[in-house]
């Protein structure tokens, strides 16, 4: 298994206040992603970083903010928690081996926002 | 916009019997398609990558076809166990983003035993 860990991987959290939580890989890729599972909507991209201190926008960034200050850890900030924002979330990482970003997932965060 | 569709939702099948599941894309400008494995409360467990230039890839009792140009690829498990039931998902990324993936709803499978 690829070395991912995620923290916490369960928090429950009120409207209104910052939540942090962290991806911290062990395999030096150059991309990290964090995405959102939720029934109906399947997976979807909050942000991804393409190394370093890079970082752009999925689908759903809104209300989400991430940072990378080094290769092993990625960081995703909800600056004020909404009851929307209840959710499992994912990290993920990859690299361009073999021409192939092949993606491997850490084991979830859940967040429940009350 | 890509939109991949895995139907049907939900599959039963007895213990032995081959699983055939299916994903469809709307864009065939992709640069890979992933299949992966959940299990109940965990992570995705990546099966195969198929790269846009191949056809198929495999992996044990696990075989992976691609087929670009009509939006499709199909993962066949042979001779299914009880140990394969969970929810399996396809993704793909599109060509000017190889890192970037766009999920589908996943098949949910149960192996009867």
């Amino acid at each position: 298994d690829a070395g991912i860990t995620q923290s916490p991987r369960h928090k429950v959290t009120e409207t209104g206040t910052p939540v942090t939580l962290r991806c911290h890989q062990t395999e030096n890729h150059r991309y990290m992603y964090w995405y959102r599972q939720d029934p109906g909507h399947g997976l979807r991209l909050i942000h991804y970083s393409y190394g370093v201190k890079d970082t752009d926008k999925g689908e759903v960034s809104d209300g989400y903010s991430v940072s990378r200050s080094k290769t092993e850890d990625f960081l995703l900030t909800l600056e004020s928690a909404t009851s929307s924002q209840t959710s499992v979330y994912f990290c993920a990482i990859s690299d361009k081996g073999a021409d192939s970003y092949e993606q491997y997932f850490g084991p979830g965060t859940r967040l429940t926002v009350t | 916009k890509q939109e991949v569709t895995q139907i049907p939702a939900a599959l039963s099948v007895p213990e032995g019997e081959n699983l055939v599941l299916n994903c469809s894309f709307t864009d065939s400008a992709i640069y890979n398609l992933q299949w992966f494995r959940q299990d109940p409360g965990k992570g995705l467990t990546s099966l195969l990558l198929i790269q846009s230039s191949q056809r198929e890839q495999t992996s044990g009792r696990l075989n992976a076809s691609l087929d670009k140009s009509s939006g499709r690829s199909t993962l066949y498990i042979a001779a299914s166990q009880p140990g394969d039931s969970a929810t399996y998902l396809c993704a793909v990324s599109p060509q000017a983003a190889g890192n970037k993936l766009t999920f589908g709803g996943g098949t949910r499978v149960l192996v009867k035993p």
